[in-house]
């Protein structure tokens, strides 16, 4: 009975390789999301993907795609993964506007060799 | 450029005494302001949403005011307890900038000593 359930928890792989990070959620929200956290712990926006709006935050390097096939679930994909992609991933889902906050879930730490 | 600033990365206090967080902001014109909780290898944690027109919001031990013209909100914890350690985090929506993001400051790490 998760809210938002992200996986793999852990993924560690080599440069240059693709992967791929799921996400799902169980609320009926409208809204999902993909944070990124850094070393220093700063969460910054990537996506946000409303009813196939796709808002791209424009520092996100075109090696990241999120694809949802459906409203509950938003995959993010990257490309030829490089060292400073090392990070803690975050999928989030909220409804749209201020009708509450965002319900995150438990991150997956990505470490790239 | 716009900036959300958390007043300090780490904040002790004694337990039962009051903690206040400052978030400051600037070169936004958010509708709402939301506060988070994080703990160590957690998702954030939805805590409270105050409005722009909304001075002050309380829930059990906490209490965020929120002022627009100064450009910054306060978070307290009331009678603060070792479980209250965690960190921070206040969160802006970006809506009138046209897209629908919550933009996250850079938190402060509270620890409450028993």
């Amino acid at each position: 009975d998760t809210a938002v359930s992200q996986t793999p928890k852990y993924l560690v792989t080599q440069m240059g390789n693709d992967k791929s990070i799921k996400c799902e959620q169980n609320l009926g929200h409208d809204t999902m999301y993909w944070y990124k956290q850094d070393s220093k712990k700063f969460l910054k926006i990537m996506f946000s993907y409303n009813n196939k709006e796709l808002i791209i935050n424009e520092t996100v390097p075109n090696r990241f795609s999120p694809k949802s096939p459906d409203k509950a679930h938003l995959n993010l994909h990257i490309n030829s993964l490089e060292l400073g992609d090392s990070a803690v991933y975050f999928c989030a889902s909220s409804l749209r506007g201020d009708r509450g906050g965002y319900t995150f879930g438990s991150g997956t730490r990505l470490t790239v060799v | 450029s716009q900036k959300i600033e958390q007043n300090s990365e780490a904040l002790n206090i004694q337990e039962g005494k009051t903690a206040t967080l400052t978030c400051n902001y600037t070169n936004y014109s958010p509708a709402y302001l939301q506060w988070y909780r994080q703990d160590p290898g957690r998702g954030p944690v939805f805590l409270l949403l105050i409005r722009e027109n909304e001075k002050e919001k309380r829930k059990e031990r906490l209490k965020v005011t929120f002022d627009t013209t100064l450009k910054q909100s306060l978070f307290h914890i009331t009678a603060s307890q070792p479980a209250d350690s965690a960190t921070y985090l206040c969160a802006l929506d970006a809506t009138q900038t046209g897209a629908n993001n919550l933009f996250f400051g850079t938190g402060t790490r509270l620890t409450v000593i028993p």
